[in-house]
């Protein structure tokens, strides 16, 4: 079973359409990172949350401990915004240092 | 804004023949990492390195594979006897003062293993 799981896959949406990309994991986690990864490879880290909300232009990333669950919202989503965006966990305990990593989720948006 | 900076972009070696993937993390930074992207899978870690030592690593970190921090800016990633199973990206990382830290990743280098 992954410890961190994505979903959707895959995501196609219109230019302007409001993003949700769900994360959800079964480990002890001290804290959360959502990040993205462009076609060419390169990833960028968006958010690192271990409660509540953050937010940084368009993009709100929140989380939920107790059902350790979190989200990450794009409004008023952009063709630019088209990327692969990855979930990942510090986890607590033996493996405290890697980062967990989900699946990701393929984002495209059409103009 | 800093950056981690790593090299070659791509490399192209034969099989059994040794590679070393190099990394500048950001020059304040203390902990640095590996990871590994096989194509279409997702991002594995492969080592993390903190204080000149290696502080945890994967199953997939063998005896095939070492670290260095060999002049107080490269961090590199050796990898002795390459196997066509090694060819994937790696990203190299760091982050400040401790590990819960956002971490910033460099572009990667694309090994391809012939």
């Amino acid at each position: 079973k992954n410890e961190v799981e994505q979903s959707p896959q895959n995501l196609t949406a219109q230019e302007g359409e409001f993003i949700t990309i769900n994360c959800s994991y079964s480990v002890g986690i001290s804290a959360l990172h959502w990040l993205q990864q462009h076609p060419g490879g390169g990833i960028v880290s968006l958010f690192m949350l271990s409660s509540g909300k953050k937010k940084h232009g368009r993009l709100i990333a929140t989380i939920n401990i107790q059902e350790k669950h979190s989200s990450l919202h794009i409004t008023a989503s952009h063709p630019r915004d088209s990327a692969v965006y990855i979930c990942a966990v510090n986890g607590i305990g033996a493996s405290n240092y890697q980062l967990i990593w989900g699946a990701g989720t393929k984002l495209i948006i059409k103009p | 804004e800093p950056e981690v900076t790593q090299t070659p972009s791509h490399q192209v070696t034969q099989m059994g023949q040794e590679v070393i993937l190099r990394c500048v993390p950001i020059s304040n930074h203390l902990y640095f990492y590996w990871y590994r992207q096989i194509l279409g899978q997702k991002v594995e870690f492969l080592v993390s390195f903190y204080n000149n030592e290696i502080s945890e690593k994967s199953e997939i970190f063998d005896d095939q594979f070492s670290v260095e921090r060999p002049d107080g800016s490269n961090f590199t990633l050796k990898i002795r006897s390459t196997k066509l199973e090694d060819s994937a990206m790696y990203f190299c990382a760091s982050s400040s003062r401790d590990r819960n830290q956002p971490q910033h990743f460099g572009d990667g280098t694309r090994l391809s293993i012939l």
